[in-house]
C-alpha cells in the first residue's frame, strides 16, 4: 500500500535551519511529483512547493524563494524538505504529498510538528 | 495566486441532514483540454492529516463513501455531504491545482447540532 512516513518532530531556534525527510514506499518513487504543504497550528494549509524525484526539479511558493530547498535520495525513496532562517511563524506542521498527475494529492505523510522558538 | 474562498466558515448540521460547503475561485480552474476542473476536496479530522475525498470537482477517490459529492466547474463549485454521520465531523477544504501556486480555501468546520 502507498505510504509515505515522515521524520519525527523537531525543536529548533530562530535564525536555524529545519530538515524534515519524507519516506515513500508501495509505489514507483520516480513516478510521482511530491508536494509539502504546511499548517500552522489552529490555521489552513499552506502549499510550499514541490519536488519531481525523477529529475530532482523543483518549484516554490514565491514566499519560501531563498529559505526552501527540497531534495531526493533515490535509493532509499526518500525527499527531503529543508527550510533555512527559521521564524517564529514557520511552527506548524509540514506534511509531504504524493501528486497523482491531474488529481491533485491523493496520500499524504503524516505530519512532522516543527516548533521555532527560543 | 487563484485565491479560494470558502463559505460558511463553519455549520452545525443535525444527524441524518445535509451539509454544503461553497468554494469560489478568483480564476477558472477549467483544463481546457480535458474538460476537467482541478479542484479537489480534502477532509482533515482533529489530529490526522487532509484526506481526498474529491478530485476532478466530482469524482470520488477510491473508498470515499457515496454520500460525499461534489459539484461545480469553472470558479464555483460545492461539497455536498448527504445524510451526516459522526465520523463526518471535520474541517473541508477545497483546493485548486490547476496553477502554481497550489491554493487552499480557509476550510469549513462540520459540527454535529
Amino acid at each position: 500500500q502507498v505510504q509515505l512516513v515522515q521524520s519525527g518532530g523537531e525543536v529548533a531556534k530562530p535564525g536555524a535551519s529545519v530538515k524534515v525527510s519524507c519516506k515513500a514506499s508501495g509505489f514507483t518513487f520516480t513516478s510521482y511529483y511530491i508536494h509539502w504543504v504546511r499548517q500552522a497550528p489552529g490555521q489552513g494549509l499552506e502549499w510550499m512547493g514541490w519536488i519531481s524525484p525523477n529529475s530532482g526539479g523543483t518549484k516554490f511558493a514565491q514566499k519560501f524563494q531563498g529559505r526552501l530547498t527540497m531534495t531526493r535520495d533515490t535509493s532509499i525513496s526518500t525527499v527531503y524538505m529543508d527550510l533555512t532562517m527559521l521564524r517564529s511563524d514557520d511552527t506548524a506542521v509540514y506534511y509531504c504529498a504524493r501528486d497523482f498527475p491531474g488529481r491533485g494529492s491523493d496520500y499524504w505523510g503524516q505530519g512532522t510538528l516543527v516548533t521555532v522558538s527560543s | 495566486d487563484i485565491v479560494m474562498t470558502q463559505s460558511p466558515d463553519s455549520l452545525a448540521v443535525s444527524l441524518g441532514e445535509r451539509a454544503t460547503i461553497n468554494c469560489k475561485s478568483s480564476q477558472s480552474v477549467l483544463y481546457s483540454s480535458n474538460n476537467k476542473n482541478y479542484l479537489a476536496w480534502y477532509q482533515q479530522k482533529s489530529g490526522q492529516p487532509p484526506k481526498q475525498l474529491i478530485y476532478w470537482a466530482s469524482t470520488r477517490q477510491s473508498g470515499v463513501p457515496d454520500r460525499f459529492s461534489g459539484s461545480g466547474s469553472e470558479t464555483d463549485f460545492t461539497l455536498t455531504i448527504n445524510s451526516l454521520q459522526a465520523e463526518d465531523v471535520a474541517v473541508y477544504y477545497c483546493q485548486q491545482y490547476y496553477v502554481v501556486p497550489w491554493t487552499f480555501g480557509r476550510g469549513t468546520r462540520v459540527e454535529i447540532k
